[in-house]
């Protein structure tokens, strides 16, 4: 069971933000921990997309964005294409679990 | 190029067993942490289990603990994971991943298909 809450489904047309909202505790985000970011395209192995919470690894555009306060983080599309349409998923550490935990995913659509 | 290759992967019945391998190339073995992450069909992911560098550290989710044991060997640039009384539940993709160093995987293999079914 996941302990990081996203949003089931985004979506938006070319060219437009979105935002993905990336929900925790204090056992997790809260605590302090750092908030990653993978994308999966469909039938592909994920992605890292950002890493620290908000830094990017070298090829990923800087359309992607991320950003973390209190017990959240939010991952940030801007100027979307159609080759962003996949699933996304925020990845902590847990203290209660002492484990890592990922997000439940989020499902970005391009009208 | 920094590569990861899985193998050992296959339809297996309830409690029985199966070994994973993944093949490491393309950099220092040996300087990260190595894991495994699944992902059932149609579901999300879950990390299953991870081993430090030399082995002496290894810690699982909480439903594999007693069933799964993750391994390497620095020598064959491989880590493992040993799965038995697998469940109907253990249907998944199973990836190798590698820690990118701050608890985070900054690289995945192509996965391989553990189906558990009678």
């Amino acid at each position: 069971q996941s302990v990081l809450t996203q949003p089931p489904s985004v979506s938006g047309a070319p060219g437009q933000r979105v935002t993905i909202s990336c929900t925790g505790s204090s056992s997790n985000i809260g605590a302090g921990y750092v908030v990653h970011w993978y994308q999966q395209l469909p039938g592909t192995a994920p992605k890292l997309l950002i890493y620290g919470n908000s830094n990017r690894p070298s090829g990923v555009p800087d359309r992607f964005s991320g950003s973390k306060s209190g017990t959240s983080a939010s991952l940030a599309i801007t100027g979307l294409q159609a080759e962003d349409e996949a699933d996304y998923y925020c990845q902590s550490f847990d203290t209660s679990l002492s484990f890592y935990v990922f997000g439940t995913g989020t499902k970005v659509t391009v009208l | 190029e920094v590569q990861l290759v899985e193998s050992g992967g296959g339809l297996v019945q309830p409690g029985g067993s199966l070994r994973l391998s993944c093949a490491a190339s393309g950099f220092t073995f040996t300087s990260h942490w190595m894991g495994w992450v699944r992902q059932a069909p149609g579901k999300g992911l879950e990390w299953v289990a991870n081993i430090k560098q030399d082995g002496s550290e290894k810690s699982y989710m909480d439903s594999v603990k007693g069933r799964f044991a993750i391994s390497r060997d620095n020598a064959e640039n491989s880590v493992y994971l040993q799965m038995n009384s697998l469940r109907v539940e253990d249907t998944a993709v199973y990836y190798c991943a590698r820690d990118g160093g701050t608890y985070y995987i900054d690289y995945w293999g192509q996965g391989t298909l553990v189906a558990v079914s009678s």
